[in-house]
């Protein structure tokens, strides 16, 4: 099936710094989406990217759709102590409706 | 209104019992999914309905009865699960429209399983 690699797995970083990371597919997919979930709840949805080369923002949140349509990035600038928790990215193929998840990053921001 | 809504938000169940996961989404989305999670793995697809029909099961034991009754409700009949059924059980559902574009994926809070 399809592979979603995810990086990095996690990160500590100092409240206040910026963060990056992205998600690779070994296919084309034609929706991106970013998540953040909170232990024991939902995954609740950050961004969705529609379009190769696409550049969304939502607050501090930017995120973009890879030209290859094969990536997709995530940055958080000037972290918060809330932004803790694990962030995965899901990435659907144009012909099945069925979404493929990245393993996820895991943050730790120290205030 | 975005909203996905799951119950119960936890379940304790012994391995001989019967119970039912329920989700309700008034967006008149088309799709409907659960999932399964593990602690820190990503969320792990079970069925999908699209337009009140099965459409997907990735191969999920028979203990796990999926069904749809309407557009806007999804049920998991659990019945003789194990221990390591134990999990958060998602529900989400999305417009369903293959091959368009801005098919976004909704999630409810989940609901906590212990089987023991």
């Amino acid at each position: 099936g399809q592979q979603l690699n995810q990086s990095p797995q996690s990160m500590f970083i100092q409240e206040g710094e910026d963060v990056s990371m992205n998600c690779t597919s070994s296919s084309i997919f034609n929706t991106w989406l970013w998540y953040k979930q909170d232990p024991g709840e939902g995954p609740v949805l950050l961004i969705a990217l529609y379009k190769a080369g696409e550049l969304t923002s939502n607050g501090r949140l930017t995120a973009q759709f890879g030209i290859t349509r094969k990536d997709s990035f995530l940055n958080i600038s000037a972290s918060i102590p809330s932004d803790v928790g694990i962030y995965f990215c899901a990435g659907r193929t144009f012909f099945f409706n069925k979404f493929y998840f990245g393993s996820g990053t895991k943050l730790n921001v120290k205030p | 209104d975005t909203e996905v809504t799951q119950t119960p938000k936890h379940l304790v169940m012994g391995m001989t019992n019967k119970k039912s996961l329920k989700c309700e989404q008034h967006m008149g989305h088309r799709a409907m999914y659960w999932y399964k999670q593990k602690a820190k793995k990503p969320p792990e697809l079970m069925f999908v309905y699209s337009y009140e029909k099965l459409s997907i099961n990735e191969s999920v034991p028979s203990r796990f009865s999926p069904e749809c009754p309407n557009s806007s409700l999804l049920n998991l009949h659990l019945h003789a699960l194990q221990p390591e059924d134990s999990a958060l059980y998602l529900c989400a559902s999305s417009q369903d429209r293959e091959g368009r574009a801005k098919n976004i994926q909704y999630f409810g809070a989940g609901t906590r399983l212990s089987v023991l």
